[in-house]
């Protein structure tokens, strides 16, 4: 059973940093690429980055771009996104989402972690 | 940047057949993907390359694709299928993923 867990989320301050992980199992996380996708509350998915399988194709949201950081170890099966000059329009739940197929779809989600960035 | 319109709420009684838009520039040319996110829970997906069911989607889930509109349409309507549904394309133009606002079916 393909399972995807986030954690790393919490309360942070206006500038400060913070890193979510997504520990992947049930399928072989070496051969697919991976998203983060983001929900600020009461509102819709928002696309914030992805990472092809060998870490060889990044790309990122201009709302991110430049912030955000996403990486992977497939050693140990997980994802990472690390957030730095947190903005309090940051907040939101965060789900990583393995993607599938030339067309991009997003197959398998998390359950989400949220992320609130407030003084 | 491509950008996906979404009406906002649709409305259906139980048993009706509920149509939701997702209208994009030429999207009839790319792959439309649609998640069914109910409250509390992560999205599902339901509908990919337009018209494709993930295992274990009813059939009631359809989807079609053409010009500048893609359609995902809910067959005999029940009120487990209230759920916010968001369209979805890969904009390779300019690697980003695309979503767009989000419908809230409402079942009457």
């Amino acid at each position: 059973e393909v399972q995807l867990v986030e954690s790393g989320g919490g309360l942070v301050k206006p500038g400060g940093s913070l890193r979510l992980s997504c520990a992947a199992s049930g399928f072989t996380f070496s051969s697919y690429s991976m998203n983060w996708v983001r929900q600020a509350p009461g509102k819709g998915l928002e696309w914030v980055s992805s990472i092809s399988s060998s870490s060889s194709y990044i790309y990122y949201a201009d709302s991110v771009k430049g912030r955000f950081t996403i990486s992977r170890d497939n050693a140990k099966n997980s994802l990472y996104l690390q957030m730095n000059s947190l903005r309090a329009e940051d907040t939101a739940v965060y789900y990583c989402a393995r993607e599938r197929g030339a067309a991009r779809l997003f197959d398998y989600w998390g359950q989400g972690t949220l992320v609130t960035v407030s003084s | 940047s491509y950008v996906l319109t979404q009406p906002p709420s649709v409305s259906v009684a139980p048993g009706q057949t509920a149509r939701i838009t997702c209208g994009g520039n030429n999207i009839g040319s790319k792959s439309v993907h649609w998640y069914q996110q109910k409250p509390g829970q992560a999205p599902v997906l339901v509908v990919y390359d337009d018209s494709d069911r993930p295992s274990g989607i009813p059939e009631r889930f359809s989807g079609s694709n053409s010009g500048n509109t893609a359609t995902l349409t809910i067959s005999r309507v029940e009120a487990g299928d209230e759920a916010d549904y968001y369209c979805q394309v890969w904009d390779s133009s300019s690697d980003r993923g695309v979503f767009g606002g989000g419908t809230k079916l409402t079942v009457l």
